[in-house]
């Protein structure tokens, strides 16, 4: 099966420190997904990427968080200044998997997830 | 806007019987993906089974089957003969044309020996 990487499996962090959170998503896919997971709570959507460009963000990615594609194949959520309510699961997700419109093997990919503690 | 609402906090029952989880979704679009994922103590998110919209035939996956009921936007999860191996949260997701994810507040099942 497809894998998502991502590093590191767990950060921790003093609150005002930027924090950089690496996914490597699955070749040849074009859309990629940040969510988040605070402790307890549902999953949250923070951002969607396509052709390298941000094509839809939640209330949540402010901008305090970037993303880019630095290299062509990474794909990083950058926080900077972290605050204490930034500590959550962060998951990158990579569906799709053909760059066609049709449906038929969507499934949204996610790597195991980053544990960010802010203290 | 979709939604999905997960009506069950939590579930309990007895190794090797069957458990249904609920889900229900609010879309106005008539294609659409949904998802249960099963999320472990290691909190990593494992997908469960998932269902396209345009197919009446309800997915199965070895012990989990789904109940997917279009008109009454209700993709219900049915564990059977459940294992210990099965505690977890488990989350249903609704998947949109943007392919974003919208997810349900999770259910915790706990399995009992």
């Amino acid at each position: 099966e497809p894998e998502v990487t991502q590093t590191p499996s767990h950060q921790v962090t003093q609150m005002g420190q930027e924090v950089i959170l690496r996914c490597v998503p699955i070749s040849n896919h074009l859309y990629f997904y940040w969510y988040r997971q605070i402790l307890g709570q549902k999953v949250e959507f923070l951002v969607s990427f396509y052709n390298n460009e941000i094509s839809e963000k939640s209330e949540i990615f402010d901008d305090q968080f970037s993303v880019e594609r630095p290299d062509g194949s990474n794909f990083t959520l950058k926080i900077r200044s972290t605050k204490l309510e930034d500590s959550a699961m962060y998951f990158c997700a990579s569906p799709l998997t053909s760059t066609g419109l049709t449906k038929t093997d969507t499934e949204a990919f996610f790597g195991q997830g980053t544990r960010l503690t802010v203290v | 806007a979709q939604t999905v609402t997960q009506s069950q906090p939590e579930m309990s029952v007895q190794e090797a019987e069957t458990v249904t989880l609920s889900c229900t979704y609010d879309t106005s679009e008539s294609n659409y993906y949904l998802f249960w994922y099963k999320q472990p103590p290691s909190r990593q998110m494992i997908l469960v089974i998932r269902q396209e919209a345009y197919k009446q035939q309800n997915a199965t996956e070895n012990r989990f089957s789904v109940n997917f009921q279009k008109a009454a936007k209700s993709f219900s999860l049915k564990i059977s003969d459940s294992q210990l191996g099965d505690t977890a949260m488990y989350f249903c997701a609704f998947m949109s044309n943007n392919y974003q994810l919208i997810w349900g507040a999770g259910t915790k099942l706990i399995i009992k020996p």
